[in-house]
């Protein structure tokens, strides 16, 4: 099973600042890694697809990028409405999300 | 777009069986792959299984082989989580989500297992 261990599990920005999210495979999985916001709630939001494809209607502040085992989500300009918790998944075996990184206004 | 609509709230007993089920609006669950994630009180998410229902193909994660069962039923477009011998542990909000990238999701069913 692939294992994903994102880093940090949380993290305290405030408002314009940026934050990277990291998420690390176990092993490879090319670039079939997606990224997802769930605030408090809700259901997950799919934010980035394929490590660095942004859904519709994602704000531009949202980015993606990697490959192989080690990816990046970075939240430019942090706004009020960001916080929440982010989780990376893989879908290159089966499926496995990482523990989530939970970004926090301050 | 479509929608995935979730049945109600559940409360279980220790022991017993739970059965959710996901409907896509518009009836038609079309060529789609299906997901169930869980997702217990304040952890995060965990793939359960998934179902091809063109294909009539359904497996689950190790872990929940042997006490899950997914399956659709193509006519009422909708799919199904069976989870059995319930255990305390199992409390949890249980999700379906559209395709292998998880792009559609329902608003998801709370079990809880509670004696």
């Amino acid at each position: 099973e692939i294992v994903l261990t994102q880093s940090p599990d949380f993290q305290s920005v405030s408002p314009k600042e940026s934050v990277t999210i990291t998420c690390r495979a176990s092993q490879s999985v090319g670039i079939h890694l997606h990224w997802y916001q769930q605030k408090p709630g809700q259901s997950p939001k799919l934010l980035i697809k394929y490590a660095s494809q942004s859904m519709s209607g994602v704000p531009s502040r949202f980015s993606g990028s990697g490959s192989g085992t080690d990816f990046t989500l970075t939240i430019n300009s942090l706004e009020a409405e960001d916080a929440a918790t982010y989780y990376c998944l893989q879908s290159s075996s089966s499926w496995t999300f990482g523990q989530g990184t939970k970004v926090e206004i301050k | 777009q479509v929608q995935l609509v979730q049945s109600g709230a559940e409360v279980k007993k220790p022991g017993s069986s739970v059965k959710v089920s996901c409907r896509a609006s518009g009836g038609t669950l079309g060529d789609s792959t299906f997901l169930w994630v869980r997702q217990a009180p304040g952890q995060g998410l965990e793939w359960m299984g998934r179902i091809v229902p063109i294909l009539d193909i359904a497996n689950s994660a190790r872990r929940f082989q042997g006490r899950v069962t997914i399956t659709a039923d193509k006519s009422a477009g909708t799919v199904y989580l069976e989870m059995t011998n319930l255990k305390s542990e199992d409390t949890a909000m249980y999700y379906c989500a559209r395709t292998s990238l998880l792009d559609i999701w329902g608003q998801g069913t709370m079990v809880t297992v509670s004696s």
